[in-house]
């Protein structure tokens, strides 16, 4: 059973950069049928894709963000990665990590990790 | 704005059929995934591709699509059905992934 789990720091500052890691257990990053995404949620709001990354570094991301994201993975820590700079109030969030289907659909979710931004 | 629209609200009684829609230009050459959320808690896939369930789904869901539009159909509601729930699928340039804003449905 593949299991991810989202980890980083609990509250950002505006302007800074948002730093959060997907530790994947339960299957191999390097797996070739999937890329691994970022989506995330503002409080009481829908779901926003921001990106998605293969395990040889190839990206595809949310033209909306693309200035501000960078992707990237660890197959030697089965982990992969999401920084946001520059961030504002209107990055405060709940940040999913999950499995994607080649760019399709999303089978394993994170928890979520509630990203506040604020001074 | 999302390229996949949705209806905000949607109701239906207890054991009755349900149909959530998604609409979007991009859905004629796409198939939809859909997502269950329950508040507090990750987004669950529930179809994905023309029609499939993953394990663990109970078979009332079920997926379709007809033109820009592509459906999501409860077929005997169940109280725990009650949550919001997601489209999703390829924009119109296909490389990038795009959300419908999601329809919270209420079981009465």
């Amino acid at each position: 059973q593949v299991q991810l789990q989202e980890s980083g720091p609990g509250l950002v500052k505006p302007s800074e950069t948002l730093s959060l890691t997907c530790t994947v257990s339960g299957g191999s990053i390097s797996t070739g049928d999937y890329f691994w995404s970022w989506i995330r949620q503002p409080p009481g709001k829908g779901l926003e894709w921001i990106g998605s990354v293969y395990f040889t570094g190839n990206t595809y991301n949310n033209p909306s963000l693309e200035s501000r994201v960078a992707l990237s993975v660890d197959t030697s820590k089965n982990q992969f990665s999401l920084n946001l700079k520059s961030v504002t109030a209107a990055d405060t969030a709940v940040y999913f990590c999950a499995r994607t289907f080649g760019v399709n659909y999303f089978d394993y979710w994170g928890l979520g990790t509630l990203v506040p931004v604020s001074s | 704005s999302s390229e996949l629209t949705q209806d905000p609200d949607v109701s239906v009684a207890l054991g009755q059929t349900v149909r959530i829609t998604c609409q979007g230009d991009s859905l004629r050459n796409y198939y939809a995934s859909w997502y269950q959320q329950r508040p507090g808690q990750a987004p669950v896939l529930v179809i994905y591709g023309k029609n499939n369930r993953p394990s663990g789904i109970p078979d009332r869901f079920s997926g379709s699509r007809s033109g820009s539009t592509a459906s999501l159909t409860i077929t005997g509601a169940q109280a725990e059905d009650e949550a919001d729930y997601y489209c999703n699928s390829r924009d119109s340039s296909g490389n990038h992934v795009v959300f419908g804003g999601g329809t919270k449905l209420t079981v009465l």
